[in-house]
């Protein structure tokens, strides 16, 4: 199976700071996915098509990357991002998930 | 608009079976994938596998394949998920996920807490 290892496990920043963090594919894929997840809740679409923001996401969010290695970047950091940040991929079966990014607010 | 309501939170005793519904409103039931996914703490998300309600075909993860059963029922727009032999490895949240493009969960329901003790 195609494990996508994410990175940092656990990040902070304060507002108004650019946060990357990143998601890598033990094998290439075409396009990566990503979700956030607020504690107690289902996690949402964020990010599909490595690239395109879900319905209601800020334009502060952008996602990049090719083959084995993709980044989700915020371009400056807001309260309502603090969350988890799971990238997902389909190229291959079985759908995966990464371990998931964990941003705090400093 | 697209909604997915699960059932409520389940305790069974071990080597039993459960049933989890996800009742599904606000799109053409019928016409589009719909899956399921686990979490458990410290495991991160795990996919189980896809049904598309119109024609009950279903698509697994090898890891689940004898674990889960999923099915659909057209004339209610619910999906179910069997989880037969249950032990404390079982015991998660689990997610049904409706998907327009195949690749990706575009709404998730609310979660379903499976808790397997005796």
């Amino acid at each position: 199976e195609n494990v996508l290892t994410q990175s940092p496990a656990i990040m902070s920043a304060s507002l108004g700071e650019k946060v990357t963090m990143s998601c890598r594919a033990s094998s290439s894929v075409n396009y990566m996915y990503w979700y956030q997840q607020k504690s107690d809740a289902s996690p949402k679409l964020w990010i599909y098509y490595t690239s395109n923001l879900a319905p209601g996401v800020p334009a502060r969010f952008s996602g990049s990357g090719s083959g084995n290695s993709y980044s989700l970047t915020i371009s400056s950091m807001e309260g309502e991002d603090a969350a988890t940040y799971y990238c997902q991929q389909f190229t291959s079966s079985p759908l995966t998930f990464g371990a998931g990014t964990k941003l705090e607010l400093k | 608009q697209v909604q997915l309501q699960q059932s409520g939170a389940e305790l069974v005793r071990p080597g039993t079976s459960v049933k989890i519904s996800c009742k599904a409103s606000g799109y053409a039931f019928t016409n589009y994938w719909l899956g399921w996914v686990k979490q458990r703490p410290g495991h991160g998300l795990e996919w189980i596998g896809d049904i598309y309600p119109g024609s009950g075909n279903t698509y697994y993860n090898e890891k689940f394949k004898g674990k889960a059963t999923l099915t659909a029922d057209k004339s209610s727009s619910t999906a179910y998920m069997q989880l037969s032999s249950l032990t404390s490895e079982d015991s998660a949240v689990y997610f049904c996920a409706m998907t327009t493009a195949t690749y990706y969960f575009d709404y998730w329901g609310q979660g379903t807490t499976l808790t397997v003790s005796s």
